[in-house]
């Protein structure tokens, strides 16, 4: 079974400062995606970053960007420049790849504040 | 833009009660998903859907019947509620990687849903 891990419950940051949210996972496929789901306290779920794990680059979006090491297992997101609106919790997720449906395993969430 | 929309939003229920949630998308995905979000547990998998008349148990199924007679539609049941029911509850959808290079998920804001 895939496992999806975020070793850090809470954090908080400086705006304007950078923090990285840390991220590993456990599995035995070779092909599969990772992502970053931000849910702010109005609940809905947003896509921040994805990453396809064939690919070496790391993925980038604006201020948030990611540094994938795929041998160690890990996924973390850096979010630069932090913003208030960047407060919420974050969570991480694997795809696996399945012709009967993608599955997806999520961690348990980092919950991130911005402190003005 | 209505994306994905669960009815309802919030719902108080008495201990052996039923009710149905709804999820409806328009976006034509293939595969839908009932996830359950509990304090320091992330989302669990209820139970998806990878197309129109099929249906999958996800990790934590049991007490839980859904039904996707339609395509845009993904219904979750409660037949007999009871207090370990009491969660917030998320639908969302998503196509596979052949006709959709992103995977990403979808999700709808959420239904409280409280046993009392």
């Amino acid at each position: 079974a895939q496992t999806v891990t975020q070793s850090q419950p809470e954090m908080s940051v400086q705006e304007a400062e950078t923090v990285t949210l840390s991220c590993t996972y456990d599995t035995s496929e070779n092909n599969y995606y990772l992502f970053w789901y931000k849910q702010p306290p109005s609940r809905q779920m947003i896509l921040v970053i994805r990453q396809e794990a064939y690919k070496q680059q790391n993925a980038t979006e604006n201020r948030f960007s990611v540094n994938f090491q795929k041998a160690a297992k890990s996924f973390s997101l850096k979010i630069s420049d932090s913003q208030l609106g960047d407060t919420a919790m974050y969570f991480c997720a694997f795809m696996k790849l399945r012709e009967t449906g993608n599955q997806f395993y999520f961690g348990t969430g980092t919950s991130l504040t911005v402190i003005p | 833009n209505a994306g994905v929309t669960q009815t309802p939003k919030f719902r108080v229920l008495k201990t052996g009660q039923s009710m149905t949630l709804l999820c409806a998308q328009d976006m034509n995905h293939e595969y839908m998903y009932w996830y359950r979000q509990d304090p320091g547990m992330g989302l669990r998998l209820i139970h998806y859907s990878v197309g129109e008349g099929t249906t999958a148990k996800g990790e934590v199924p049991d007490g839980y019947n859904v039904s996707r007679l339609k395509k845009q539609n993904f219904l979750l049941g409660l037949e007999s509620a009871a207090p370990s029911q009491t969660s917030v509850y998320f639908c969302a959808s998503s196509s596979p990687l052949w006709r959709a290079n992103t995977g990403e998920l979808f999700f709808g804001e959420g239904s409280r849903l409280t046993v009392l």
